[in-house]
This record gives structure tokens, C-alpha cells and sequence, in this order.
């Protein structure tokens, strides 16, 4: 049971390339969420997904876009890349408790350098 | 649009004292709250989770309380020892898509 796995662990990236982001969770959530953490600043939420085939816009989706073909995947892709989407990137899934809540579990994160 | 503030943004203690971190949030609509750790470079590491339904919940030498009413929650740090530096999350969850971060606050144990 590896939880939530993320690739690549750290990319460089030039002004204008694009770059797929991976995650994957063996746990059979259905949520799965994308978060950006900029240094000193708590996560800030791009994408999320609360099922195969459907995805939705957080806080912060501008530059972004993702899929979810199956249960396990949630790729975040970014496209023409700028100096303001450097950041860490966290990938989680949450379990759903009884009465609505969640509990989420993250992945060990991709850190981005755009330059 | 549910904010939520952690205050102090960094606190430094002598080994052994007791302390309380805090974390306000302004829509009392949550389902759960949930404190995490996390260490310099790496993911977040869930401690304590609170449902809207409980008051507190405890592990260990922590203990977490959640006052809906007044958007509150406190995460008590009993004996603090140095391997307990890093910096603590609190986050609000009232749905799909619906989760809020606070900045986190840094917490430095001296020996």
C-alpha cells in the first residue's frame, strides 16, 4: 500500500514549456485533489476531482488543467509554464467519513522551477 | 469564501513547556477539521482530526479542540521535545472541492 505516489520529486522547467505532473492513489478514494504551497503560505487548492470523469476548479486553476480517466489518476498538466507557478505541488486523496467530512492524505509533493 | 488564520505565524519554546497553537476560521459550515505536521521539504502529515460532531480528540501528547461556534480550534502540545519543530496545519473541510489551508504556524523546541 504505497498511499499517494507523485511524479517527478523536483523538474526545472524554461518559460513556455508544458509538463504533466503525475499522481496516482491506491487507497480507492473517489477525491483527489491538486495543491500548490508557495514558500511561507499554507496550500492553495487548483484542481479537484470527486470521481472518475469529473473534475472541477478550485481557488487557484488559472495555467492548469487536469483529467481523471480512472479511479487511481489525477494529472495536473501545465501548459506554457511561467515564473509565477513556481511552487511545491501536493497531490491528495481523501477517505470520506461518516457524516460528510474527509480526511485527506498527501503525497510527498513535486517542487517546480520555472525559469 | 471560508478563511482561515493561524496565529502565531512562528513560536520558539525551551524544551519541556506546554503550548497552544490556534486556528480561527470564519465559516462555521465545516464537516471536520484536521491538524497536520510538516517537516522542511516535505508533505503534510496528518496529527488529530475533528469531526463537527466532537469537541476534542487526543494522541498522545497531543490534544485537539474544535469550537464551531465561535470558528475555533486549539492544538494543545504537551512536554514539547525538539523533534517536535516543524510547522503545523490546520485545515477546514466542508466538502468536495470545499477544503481551506491556514499559513501554518512554525514552532521551533530549543533544548
Amino acid at each position: 500500500n504505497a498511499g499517494v505516489t507523485q511524479t517527478p520529486k523536483f523538474r526545472i522547467l524554461k518559460i513556455g514549456q508544458s509538463m504533466t505532473l503525475q499522481c496516482a492513489q491506491d487507497m480507492n478514494h473517489n477525491y483527489m485533489y491538486w495543491y500548490r504551497q508557495d514558500p511561507g503560505m499554507g496550500l492553495k487548492l487548483i484542481y479537484y476531482s470527486v470521481g472518475a470523469g469529473i473534475t472541477d476548479k478550485g481557488e487557484v486553476p488559472n495555467g492548469y488543467n487536469v483529467s481523471r480517466s480512472t479511479t487511481e489518476d489525477f494529472p495536473l498538466r501545465l501548459e506554457l509554464a511561467a515564473p509565477s507557478q513556481t511552487s511545491v505541488y501536493f497531490c491528495a486523496s481523501s477517505g470520506i467519513l461518516a457524516g460528510g467530512g474527509e480526511t485527506q492524505y498527501f503525497g510527498p509533493g513535486t517542487r517546480l522551477l520555472v525559469l | 469564501k471560508q478563511e482561515v488564520t493561524q496565529i502565531p505565524a512562528a513560536l520558539s519554546v525551551p524544551e519541556g513547556e506546554n503550548l497552544v497553537l490556534n486556528c480561527s476560521f470564519t465559516d462555521s459550515a465545516i464537516y471536520n477539521l484536521q491538524w497536520f505536521r510538516q517537516d522542511p521539504g516535505k508533505g503534510l502529515t496528518s496529527l488529530l482530526l475533528i469531526q463537527s460532531s466532537q469537541r476534542e480528540q487526543t494522541s498522545g501528547r497531543l490534544n485537539a479542540s474544535l469550537d464551531k461556534s465561535s470558528g475555533r480550534s486549539t492544538l494543545y502540545i504537551a512536554a514539547s521535545q525538539p523533534g517536535d519543530s516543524a510547522t503545523y496545519l490546520c485545515a477546514s473541510f466542508g466538502g468536495a472541492g470545499k477544503s481551506t489551508f491556514g499559513d501554518g504556524t512554525t514552532l521551533t523546541v530549543k533544548p
